[in-house]
């Protein structure tokens, strides 16, 4: 039972560029979000789905889209990456709404250089 | 939107003290209250969270306390041990919203 998985864990990219962040949780939780962590700023929410086929707009969501594939999956794309977007990423589900324990992935360190 | 403040932001105690974290929130409208334990490297853990319908949970050496009136709630923690080095967020939502509004993270140092 491995719970949220996250890849890759680094990636470092160029302005420009793009890149899909990939999500995975095997706890047949409905609702699944993104995160990004700053330094001083805690954790922000930047796209979340209730339930799969579903997707809404967090706290921080310009430059970003995301895709709930399935129940287990929602992917994180960067179109066109700018060095604002280096940040840690997390990936979190939860069994039902947010008023639910979420469960986090281990991280995705972005840099943009 | 909600605001959630947290205090302090660095927190250095000797193993065995208590050391306590405290928040405020800004929506009087938020009803859930969970707090996450971030180690190095790793996603955040809920270690504790407490409702709107409860002022206070104890989880062997951990509690929550919740004071609705004045819109803050705290994390205490009790005989601390150098493993509970580690960040503490506090977070605030309630049944309407639909994103946990996170604080801005506590750094706990256990001293051996």
């Amino acid at each position: 039972n491995a719970g949220v998985t996250q890849t890759p864990k680094f990636q470092v990219l160029k302005t420009g560029q793009s890149m899909t962040l990939q999500c995975a949780q095997d706890m047949n939780h409905n609702s699944m979000y993104w995160y990004r962590q700053d330094p001083g700023m805690g954790l922000r929410l930047i796209y979340y789905s209730a339930s799969e086929g579903t997707t809404d707009k967090g706290e921080v969501p310009n430059g970003y889209n995301v895709s709930r594939l399935n129940k287990r999956e929602f992917s994180l794309r960067l179109e066109s990456a700018a060095p604002s977007q280096t940040s840690v990423y997390f990936c979190a589900s939860s069994p039902r709404d947010i008023n639910s324990p979420l469960h986090f992935g281990n991280g995705t360190r972005l840099t943009v250089t | 939107g909600e605001n959630v403040e947290q205090h302090p932001s660095t927190l250095s105690v000797q193993e065995g003290d208590s050391a306590v974290i405290k928040c405020t929130y800004s929506d009087s409208a938020s009803n859930y209250f969970p707090w996450y334990k971030q180690e190095l490297g790793k996603g955040p853990q809920l270690i504790i969270d407490i409702r709107s319908n409860v002022g206070e949970k104890k989880d062997q050496r951990i509690a929550v306390t919740l004071n609705k009136t004045a819109k803050h709630f705290s994390l205490h923690i009790t005989e601390t041990q150098p493993e509970d080095s580690a960040v503490y967020f506090c977070a605030a939502s309630n049944t309407g919203r639909r994103a946990l509004t996170f604080g801005s993270g506590t750094r706990l140092q256990v001293q051996p």
